[in-house]
């Protein structure tokens, strides 16, 4: 089992909701990560776990708040968020912080603040 | 500052070899050379990666010149599912995965 799932795969939501994106892989990997893509740009690394600690926050606004509970879940809190925060959200995983020949990514969701 | 530079866009024949090319004029000593894709509506896919030496693995082959300043994504037999962003990284190990521009690789039936 090669698959990093996230869902929903799609989430529309207004400035003033709270809603949560949950990505999940059961490869054992210990380091696991969010990007942001927006449309015809290449992903934009946000957030970087590794076993179950934050490693590395890329100056992302309080507005998206990470979490992870345990080694094969991550979740991504969204909150207050705004219309430029539209955008595919992508999860990843790797064995180790670092192992980016063995960086497995979901689909993404595909997120519309209105 | 940009770590590479790739053409933006490029397209290729359905069965020719799809030749990509890539710029890391800067790379230091440790840093390899990554290559992803993406294609559409999909997280990016990892392909190949090297340091020094020319590599080949069932997807695709990569030749790095012998400065190590550009390098060259083969794909030798380009079929329609090879129609995605081709991104080319260069990174030390243990750090993390910043994507370029990339080139979009349109494959023509």
């Amino acid at each position: 089992d090669t698959e990093v799932t996230q869902t929903p795969k799609h989430l529309v939501m207004g400035m003033t909701n709270k809603k949560s994106l949950k990505c999940e892989q059961h490869m054992g990997h210990r380091a696991m990560y969010w990007y942001k893509q927006k449309a015809k740009k290449p992903p934009e690394l946000m957030f970087v776990y590794s076993y179950e600690k934050l490693s590395i926050n890329e100056s992302v606004p309080s507005r998206f708040s990470p979490e992870c509970p345990n080694s094969s879940l991550l979740n991504l809190h969204l909150h207050a968020l705004q219309p430029e925060d539209s955008a595919l959200y992508l999860c990843a995983s790797s064995p180790q912080k670092g192992r980016a020949e063995k960086l497995f990514f979901g689909s993404g969701t595909q997120l519309s603040v209105l | 500052d940009a770590k590479t530079t790739q053409p933006p866009s490029m397209d290729c024949a359905e069965g020719r070899a799809a030749n990509l090319p890539c710029n890391h004029s800067t790379i230091s000593g440790n840093e390899y050379v990554y290559w992803y894709r993406q294609i559409h509506s999909q997280g990016p896919q990892y392909i190949i990666h090297g340091l020094k030496n020319n590599e080949t693995n069932e997807m695709a082959s990569l030749i790095i010149t012998e400065d190590r300043k550009s390098s060259t994504l083969i794909l030798p037999h380009a079929t329609l599912r090879d129609t995605a962003v081709y991104y080319c990284i260069v990174m030390a190990g243990a750090n993390n995965l910043f994507f370029g521009t990339g080139t979009r690789l349109t494959v023509i039936p």
